[in-house]
């Protein structure tokens, strides 16, 4: 059974830094891209970051280029999302997922970081 | 990259069956989506993945109420016997080689 449980969120305040971590198991982790989605408080879905399976490859959304990393390690089959410079629109649910051919398919249940003074 | 819109708010009856749709923006109506149901308080789910043909693959135990179709640049999520625990919100999702994008949302009451 595929299971993602996401750590590390938290009240940060603003220009804080953070760093999330996903911890994967139920499937050959170093096989799988993986993604970082964040819901907003009462908001949709919004992609934030993905990492190809190896790890070389890596995107964001242009909403937090600049300010935070992806990474993973496959020897520990954990993702990271490193969020720097932050600020009170990153407020939000964070989830892993895990992608099969190229969808979404498995989701964390979230971490929640906010922002905050 | 796509845009992909869909309704905010959504009805029908118990027992009844309801079309969402989600659209894709002009130049994408090829493009593959995914459709996800996120209940009250809960993390996302996936349903299925839905090709431009029409063709769909439910997720792991998704019940066979939940449908997926295709018309140009359409794509629908048709629920048959409405269930109360189905009140939920909808997202579709698309995705290109770098980036990925989910549609606004649709919120789903059961009557």
């Amino acid at each position: 059974e595929v299971q993602l449980l996401e750590s590390g969120g938290g009240l940060v305040q603003p220009g804080g830094s953070l760093r999330l971590s996903c911890a994967a198991s139920g499937f050959i982790f170093s096989t799988y891209a993986m993604i970082w989605v964040r819901q907003a408080p009462g908001k949709g879905l919004e992609w934030v970051s993905s990492i190809s399976a190896s790890g070389s490859n890596t995107y964001f959304a242009d909403s937090v280029k600049g300010r935070f990393t992806i990474s993973r390690d496959n020897s520990k089959n954990t993702l990271y999302l490193h969020l720097n410079s932050l600020r009170a629109e990153d407020t939000a649910v964070y989830y892993c997922a895990k992608l099969v051919a190229s969808a979404t398919v498995y989701w964390g249940q979230g971490t929640l970081v906010t922002v905050s003074s | 990259q796509p845009v992909l819109t869909q309704s905010s708010s959504a009805s029908a009856s118990l027992g009844s069956s309801v079309k969402l749709t989600c659209t894709l923006s002009s130049g994408h109506s090829n493009y593959i989506i995914a459709w996800h149901q996120q209940q009250p308080g809960k993390a996302p789910r996936h349903l299925m993945r839905l090709e431009g043909s029409g063709s769909y693959n439910r997720g792991s135990g998704v019940p066979d109420r939940f449908s997926g179709s295709s018309s140009g640049a359409d794509r629908y999520l048709t629920i048959s016997n409405l269930q109360s625990e189905d009140e939920a919100a909808y997202y579709c999702e698309a995705w290109d080689s770098n980036t990925r994008v989910f549609g606004g949302g649709t919120k789903l009451t059961v009557l």
